[in-house]
């Protein structure tokens, strides 16, 4: 079965420009969560999906926004991107019950 | 101050010694993680602990609700263990709040 998917691995962008984020759970994984590391720090909550629905959104802009597709895939879309969004982003997917997580291996975004 | 605290920030050893990293959290938890984090960017989940001690291998991991603390230990340390280890609570929501993580270094 494979893990948490993220696509795609590295992107370099300029400032101002937008960027899509894509993550497929593990199978039969109905939530999805994004994180945002920047270099020295521990991952912080932007946002987390259930069955397609917003359940869950941190301290970030609206320049950040998230969905969840019917087949529970994921897209995190960031506007106007600034230097201060060059970070890891993590995605997370879990299943109802003992809230265990698998995360992703991240995708590293470079604004420049 | 942050809702979840760890120690140290930075711990060097040598191999075959016995690791202690802790985590204080100020927050009210359904649960506690730990993660593991290697160059690269790439987390594993280690442990879910909500009560007591858990083991796998040569890791183990506590947990003292009343005390909002837990440890993970490890023991027989190796060079591969090297990496960043992270604790993480989980409250009543499926949001994590992550700690900014210990840097593990072993030598041979």
């Amino acid at each position: 079965d494979a893990g948490v998917t993220q696509s795609p691995t590295h992107l370099i962008k300029t400032r101002g420009q937008h960027v899509t984020l894509r993550c497929s759970p593990i199978s039969g994984h109905k939530s999805v969560s994004w994180y945002q590391q920047v270099l020295g720090q521990g991952p912080q909550f932007i946002f987390q999906y259930y069955e397609k629905e917003e359940r869950g959104r941190g301290n970030f802009p609206d320049r950040f926004s998230a969905r969840q597709f019917p087949n529970y895939s994921s897209e995190l879309n960031v506007n106007a991107l600034l230097l201060g969004d060059s970070a890891l982003y993590l995605c997370a997917s879990s299943s109802p019950g003992p809230w265990g997580y698998t995360f992703g291996s991240g995708t590293r975004l470079t604004v420049v | 101050k942050n809702e979840v605290e760890q120690s140290p920030q930075n711990l060097t050893a040598q191999e075959g010694e016995f690791i202690t990293i802790n985590c204080s959290y100020s927050v009210g938890i359904s649960a506690l993680h730990w993660l593991q984090q290697h160059p690269g960017g790439g987390i594993v989940s280690l442990f879910m602990l909500s009560s007591g001690k858990k083991k796998h291998g040569r890791l183990i991991a506590t947990i003292n609700i009343q005390e909002k603390h837990s440890s993970l230990h490890i023991t027989a340390s190796h060079p591969r263990d090297s990496a960043v280890y992270i604790c993480a609570a989980q409250g009543g929501s499926e949001k994590l709040v992550f700690g900014k993580g210990t840097k593990l270094t072993v030598n041979p």
